[in-house]
């Protein structure tokens, strides 16, 4: 059964810590996809990649969010310094876009910065 | 810009009952895809439904259909004969070709026995 799985499931941290999430596409999946969840924004698009290659950041905050994907199997997105602003729910989800099918998505990294 | 409205931030329907979840959209493309997404409490995000904007059919998935209105721009969910496992966030979503979605804020069904 194949599923996109995200690393911590949930993640408590101290202002101003480093954070790493992990997200391991569907193997096959051209297109990754990194989205914020929160009460008062909804799901917001922080990036996206396609065949590992970002395509769009523009989502987030340049000066302390950074997301790459070192290979097909691992994205990652990470927070340095961390604020308590950025308590959320990170979803990563991944797709074969170019047969235009749904993107699939993971069960999400519940993050808390105190 | 693209975006996408719901309206309902609640709603609740009577178990083996139908419900309709609202979605209106706002895009000057003609070539386009729309979704339904379940979040429940594990928060894990399932697809229900999809529709291709070129297609005047309207999806349906067993208990699940859409009534697509391309030129009204809306694109609501039914749910026929309502289980409590439906109870669930439900997020309407838009998307271009191959780029990416955009999400409306979500609403809320409750299901009651």
């Amino acid at each position: 059964d194949a599923r996109v799985t995200q690393t911590p499931r949930h993640k408590v941290t101290e202002m101003g810590q480093e954070v790493t999430m992990r997200c391991q596409p569907i193997l096959g999946h051209n297109t990754v996809f990194w989205y914020r969840q929160t009460m008062m924004q909804g799901l917001e698009l922080l990036a996206y990649f396609r065949n590992r290659a970002p395509l769009d950041d523009s989502g987030m905050p340049k000066d302390r969010f950074s997301a790459e994907m070192p290979d097909a199997t691992l994205a990652t997105l990470k927070i340095q310094p961390s604020e308590p602003r950025d308590s959320a729910v990170y979803f990563c989800a991944s797709g074969l876009i170019s047969l235009n099918t749904e993107a699939f998505f993971g069960q999400g990294t519940r993050l808390t910065v105190v | 810009a693209q975006t996408v409205t719901q309206s309902q931030p609640e709603m609740s329907v009577q178990e083996a009952e139908t419900v309709t979840l609202s979605c209106t959209y706002d895009t000057s493309e003609s070539d386009y895809y729309l979704f339904w997404y379940k979040q429940p409490p594990s928060r894990q995000m399932i697809l229900v439904i999809r529709q291709e904007a070129y297609k005047q059919q309207n999806a349906t998935e067993n208990r699940f259909s859409v009534n697509f209105q391309k030129a009204a721009k809306s694109f609501s969910l039914k749910i026929s004969d309502s289980q409590l496992g439906d109870a669930a966030m439900y997020f309407c979503a838009y998307r271009k070709g191959t780029y990416k979605y955009i999400f409306g804020t979500g609403t809320r069904l409750k299901v009651l026995a």
